[in-house]
């Protein structure tokens, strides 16, 4: 059974240029997260999606980050412009979503690595 | 609000030694998962071992077994007879019941396993 798949594996881009991460989930796979990992850090949770529908959305910078999942498979994360400290790695993750006891847990991919000069 | 707190920056082993790896959470939600993840330096995050809030006994998934003291809010990973490659981040995470599906990880331990 195939992973999530992630691309590009990295990227490196001058400030104020636009930049784009695509994720493809595990088949099946109804529920899928962006989560962005700074050096040294845990990964904290940009957006969340249910199908189709972003039910957390919260944590993603508005302004300058958008994401979308089109037909509830794969997803596009942007970010227009990138400034100096979206430098990170992007991972995306799936799940077939779990509440309580239901172990539910998250497939990440290998993560987009972006650099922003 | 969720917390993972995971104080251990960095931990050495020696090879075929065991290593206890500690994490302690914050909820104030009775119903919750705790997950440990492995993230190799390729950067995905594998995941290792899960223990829900009710469980009666502590989960074991081969080589890696959790130490959960729930009085105590602590989830400590516990890897026996390590091998070199276990050398990687270990993250600690959590889920609670009205939170949805979503991860809330800590900041992570280095292991470093060496001959």
């Amino acid at each position: 059974e195939a992973g999530v798949v992630q691309s590009p594996r990295y990227k490196i881009i001058e400030k104020k240029q636009p930049v784009a991460f695509w994720c493809n989930p595990i088949s099946g796979h109804n529920t899928l997260y962006w989560y962005l990992q700074n050096l040294g850090q845990g990964p904290e949770l940009l957006i969340r999606y249910e199908n189709e529908e972003a039910v957390d959305d919260s944590q993603l910078p508005k302004d300058r980050f958008s994401a979308e999942r089109l037909k509830g498979v794969d997803s596009t994360l942007k970010i227009q412009p990138a400034e100096l400290g979206d430098s990170a790695v992007y991972l995306c993750a799936s799940s077939l979503g779990g509440q309580g006891e239901y172990r539910g847990e998250l497939f990440f991919g290998e993560g987009s690595r972006l650099t922003v000069l | 609000a969720q917390k993972i707190t995971q104080t251990q920056p960095g931990m050495f082993v020696q090879e075929k030694e065991a290593v206890t790896l500690d994490c302690t959470y914050d909820t104030s939600d009775p119903s919750y998962g705790l997950f440990w993840y492995k993230q190799p330096s390729s950067g995905e995050m594998i995941f290792l071992i899960y223990q829900g809030s009710y469980d009666q006994q502590n989960a074991t998934e081969g080589r890696y077994s959790l130490n959960f003291q729930k009085a105590r809010k602590s989830a400590n990973l516990v890897i026996s007879a390590s091998q070199l490659g276990d050398s990687a981040m270990y993250f600690c995470a959590m889920r609670v019941t009205g939170g949805g599906n979503k991860l809330t990880f800590g900041t992570g331990t280095q292991l470093k396993v060496e001959l």
